[in-house]
């Protein structure tokens, strides 16, 4: 039984530049979360998507942040024209249902910027 | 605004010893608060949980105590083990919300053999 796998492990970037990470939640899991864990931080909630809808994206901090879910599996979190400050570790999680209690992590994504 | 405040930041503890971290929360909707771990370079992992109707819970060396009325839970981890070094996250959610977690900003704990 695989868990959650995102690629790439690391990506390092120049600033303005785009980058697509991607999340492979756990087969049969509805549910799935983005969240950003900047360096000493603790994880910052940046959406989610119950199937391929995600009703809110309250959390994505600017307007360079997308993401989008297709075939109710992969997820995919796009920032563009990236800057410095989106430096961070990004880590998707999934449940089996939106609101069930718990979530399994993935290793997460490195992102630098350059 | 912080709606989940973890202390202490670091933490220090012999072999043997018991690790102990706290949590307050600020939102009364909250009722489900999960402890995580996470050990450098993997993803947080679900160590214990707690909801709201009960005051303790313990799994093996783990134990969640939580405090209703001050709205505050705990960590505590019985007979530390240097394999315990690692990063501790509370979180809390509501099961009316969409499930996101709201997560403390962690503690670094170090078991000393």
């Amino acid at each position: 039984g695989a868990g959650v796998s995102q690629s790439p492990s690391n990506k390092v970037t120049e600033k303005g530049k785009d980058v697509e990470l991607r999340c492979d939640p756990i087969s049969g899991h509805t549910a799935l979360y983005w969240y950003r864990q900047s360096l000493g931080q603790g994880l910052e909630f940046l959406i989610y998507f119950q199937g391929n809808s995600a009703p809110d994206k309250s959390g994505l901090p600017s307007d360079r942040f997308s993401a989008e879910r297709t075939g109710g599996s992969v997820s995919t979190l796009t920032i563009q024209r990236t800057q410095q400050e989106d430096s961070a570790v990004y880590l998707c999680a999934s449940s089996l249902w939106t609101g069930e209690d718990e979530q399994f992590f993935g290793p997460g994504t490195r992102l630098t910027v350059l | 605004q912080q709606q989940v405040k973890q202390s202490p930041q670091s933490l220090i503890v012999q072999k043997g010893g018991i690790s102990i971290i706290n949590c307050a929360y600020e939102n009364t909707a909250f009722d489900y608060f999960p402890w995580y771990q996470q050990f450098p370079g993997k993803g947080p992992a679900l160590l214990i949980a707690i909801r709201p109707d009960v005051s303790e819970k313990k799994e093996g060396r783990f134990t969640i105590s939580f405090n209703k009325s001050a709205k505050q839970f705990s960590l505590h981890i019985m007979d530390s083990q240097p394999g315990d070094s690692a990063t501790y996250f509370c979180a809390a959610s509501s099961r009316g919300s969409q499930g996101n977690l709201i997560f403390g900003k962690g503690t670094k704990l170090s078991v000393k053999p």
